[in-house]
């Protein structure tokens, strides 16, 4: 049963401190996102890939965020500085470019930056 | 303007009966995408149910159909006998655009509780 899976599942972190959550997209799949879930904002749409080339960030803060992918079996989402206004669930889902029409998203990483 | 609208922050039910979660939908462009996903307590996001606003038909996925009225914009997700294993977070979400571009955006979520 081939699923997206995330690391760390829990972060706890300090103020200003370097956070990096990582993500195995679905063996076989060419795109990835990266969502931020918070109970103010909802579900935000931090960063798209697509053949590991970043297709839209423009809804991550390019200040302190950033998200790469070194290769087709890692996505990587990094924060530095962290402040407590990034606690949230962060979601990485991951599809086919050919079928548009369904995301799957791994468990997601709760942070909370104190 | 918001692009997804989901009016209903809460909703209950019934054990076995049917039940309608809202979503009506903002854009122009006339290619676009509509999805609901289903956020157990458990915290995942799980897909149901595509409807492409190019299809003839209601999209439907064993109790999941999608009551799609293109002229009213809107995106209804009818749970037909719902069991209690359905309470949890419903949210609809859209994708514009052709297949070259995928950026979907998500409404704020109805919460379903289903009741024995």
């Amino acid at each position: 049963d081939a699923r997206v899976t995330q690391t760390p599942r829990d972060k706890v972190t300090e103020m200003g401190q370097e956070v990096t959550m990582r993500c195995q997209p679905i063996l076989g799949h060419n795109t990835v996102f990266w969502y931020r879930q918070t109970m103010m904002q909802g579900l935000e749409l931090l960063a798209y890939f697509r053949n590991r080339a970043p297709l839209d960030d423009s809804g991550m803060p390019k200040d302190r965020f950033s998200a790469e992918m070194p290769d087709a079996t890692l996505a990587t989402l990094k924060i530095q500085p962290s402040e407590p206004r990034d606690s949230a669930v962060y979601f990485c889902a991951s599809g086919l470019s050919l079928n548009y029409n369904e995301q799957f998203f791994g468990p997601g990483t709760r942070l909370t930056v104190l | 303007a918001q692009k997804i609208t989901q009016t209903q922050p809460g909703m209950f039910v019934q054990e076995k009966e049917a039940v309608t979660l809202d979503c009506t939908y903002d854009t122009s462009d006339p290619s676009y995408g509509l999805f609901w996903y289903k956020q157990p307590s458990s915290g995942e996001m799980i897909f149901l149910i595509y409807q492409g606003s190019y299809d003839q038909q209601n999209a439907t996925e064993g109790r999941y159909s999608l009551n799609f009225q293109k002229a009213r914009k809107s995106a209804n997700l009818v749970i037909s006998a719902s069991q209690l294993g359905d309470s949890a977070m419903y949210f609809c979400a859209m994708r514009e655009g052709s297949g070259g571009s995928y950026i979907p955006t998500f409404g704020r979520g109805t919460s379903l509780i289903v009741h024995p």
